[in-house]
């Protein structure tokens, strides 16, 4: 199976602050690579597909990019509804995994 | 506008099988770009794959090694929907569980989730 690693594990962040997380995987995924935030009690929300496609709805703010091993999930501008955690997973191949996700909290 | 509607029970019994379902609006369980998946979510095992049907002229399944000898997914084309039974409940299957489609490598629409306790 592909393994994936997130870091940070969790990050203290402002309202208004740049925020970056990475996502590594253990063999190359080309592009297939999904980004979710998931909230309490919520199922995860797709924000990034692809990469670095924005799925419909989601604001431009949360950017992704990368390719191969190495993938960066970048909110440019947090919003008070931002905090919550962050999980990448790997859509190249069964068994789809996730990581472990990174928590964003208020600083 | 896609949407997956899950039914079932909340709690199950060791050594018991459990049955969910996920009814589909807005897209066919039949769907020849989509693949119907399964995943679950605890503190100990994370967000974790469980299994998939999806059709491309035959039906096709996968599933998680970790669950492969008690699972079985299956696609309800008279109702559109598609079902989870996992057999041998112990209490480390105690989790959320959540139906998902996949419109091709995009896990796009979520069920609103299952919490699923084994307990006596």
């Amino acid at each position: 199976d592909i393994q994936m690693t997130q870091s940070p594990s969790s990050l203290s962040a402002s309202v208004g602050d740049r925020v970056t997380i990475t996502c590594r995987t253990s063999q190359s995924l080309s592009n297939y690579l999904n980004w979710f935030q998931q909230k309490p009690g919520q199922a995860p929300k797709l924000l990034i597909y692809a990469a670095s496609s924005l799925e419909s709805g989601v604001p431009s703010r949360f950017i992704g990019s990368g390719s191969g091993t190495e993938f960066t999930l970048t909110i440019s501008s947090l919003q008070p509804e931002d905090f919550a955690t962050y999980y990448c997973l790997q859509s190249y191949s069964v068994p789809s995994v996730f990581g472990p996700g990174t928590k964003v909290d208020v600083k | 506008q896609v949407q997956l509607q899950q039914s079932g029970p909340g709690l199950v019994k060791p050594s018991q099988t459990l049955s969910l379902t996920c009814a589909i609006s807005g897209d066919s369980v039949s769907s020849n770009s989509a693949a119907w998946n399964w995943f679950r979510q605890s503190p100990s095992r994370g967000l974790e794959w469980l299994g998939r049907t999806y059709y491309r002229s035959q039906w096709y399944y996968d599933y998680a090694v970790s669950v492969k000898s008690r699972i079985t997914v299956n696609p309800d084309t008279s109702k559109n929907q598609f079902s989870l039974q996992l057999n041998s409940m112990t209490p480390e299957d105690t989790a959320m569980y959540f139906c998902v489609r996949d419109r091709g490598h995009c896990f796009d629409i979520w069920g609103q989730g299952t919490m699923v306790t084994v307990s006596s």
